[in-house]
């Protein structure tokens, strides 16, 4: 069965540089969501998309900005990253409630 | 604020017992609970759900119970398999929202 894909899978970046994640939805999911899990904590949320249009916003820097595309999949931009951006990035699509994970992005600011 | 903990971080179990991993709320709102089971190094795997209408669900060797007055919900696993070790987090939504509060997660351990 075709599961959520992200990628790249892993980034390096140095300070103030930029990083952009992408993620592909399970076909027919109409719903992306975004999270970020630092070392040791909890998945964190910070966007959702319903049909392309923003239908949540949790505890996402104003520095990071995302998009659903017209083919579903979504972008997480992230500008000026600092150290503290290291962190595994998930997305998840669902259709109805239950979310599905992709394998992560893992980003190192250097 | 963490509105969805998991007090035992780690819990190790012999191969064949029981693993019972808990998890408890503040939000009364929420009304979907998940656990999801997790790999070091790849996302979340979807495990089990329980609406708030049941207070049971069971699938397979996994079995989720839900105590809405204690706002407190437990995963069983049994009979509990070395390739059962990982971390397992649960998730919480209320149904004003699609968003997800997630667990700090337990890291299970089973010993052959």
């Amino acid at each position: 069965a075709a599961g959520v894909i992200q990628s790249p899978r892993h980034l390096i970046k140095e300070k103030r540089e930029t990083a952009t994640l992408k993620c592909y939805p399970i076909p027919r999911h109409d719903t992306v969501y975004w999270y970020q899990q630092g070392p040791g904590q909890d998945p964190q949320f910070l966007i959702s998309f319903y049909e392309k249009m923003q239908s949540d916003k949790g505890s996402i820097p104003d520095r990071f900005s995302a998009q659903q595309f017209s083919d579903y999949h979504s972008e997480l931009n992230m500008s000026s990253l600092e150290l503290g951006d290291s962190a595994l990035y998930f997305c998840a699509s669902s259709f109805l409630r239950e979310q599905f994970f992709g394998p992560g992005t893992r980003l190192t600011v250097l | 604020d963490q509105q969805v903990k998991q007090n035992s971080p780690s819990l190790s179990v012999q191969e064949g017992r029981i693993s019972i991993l808990n998890c408890d709320y503040t939000n009364s709102m929420f009304d979907y609970f998940l656990w999801y089971k997790k790999y070091p190094a790849e996302g979340p795997t979807f495990l089990i759900s329980i609406s708030s209408i049941k207070d049971k669900n069971e699938d397979g060797r996994f079995t989720v119970f839900l105590n809405k007055s204690a706002k407190h919900l437990s995963l069983h696993i049994v009979p509990s398999q070395p390739g059962d070790s990982a971390v397992y987090f649960c998730a919480a939504s209320a149904h004003t929202g699609n968003q997800f509060y997630f667990g700090t997660g337990t890291s299970l351990t089973v010993i052959p």
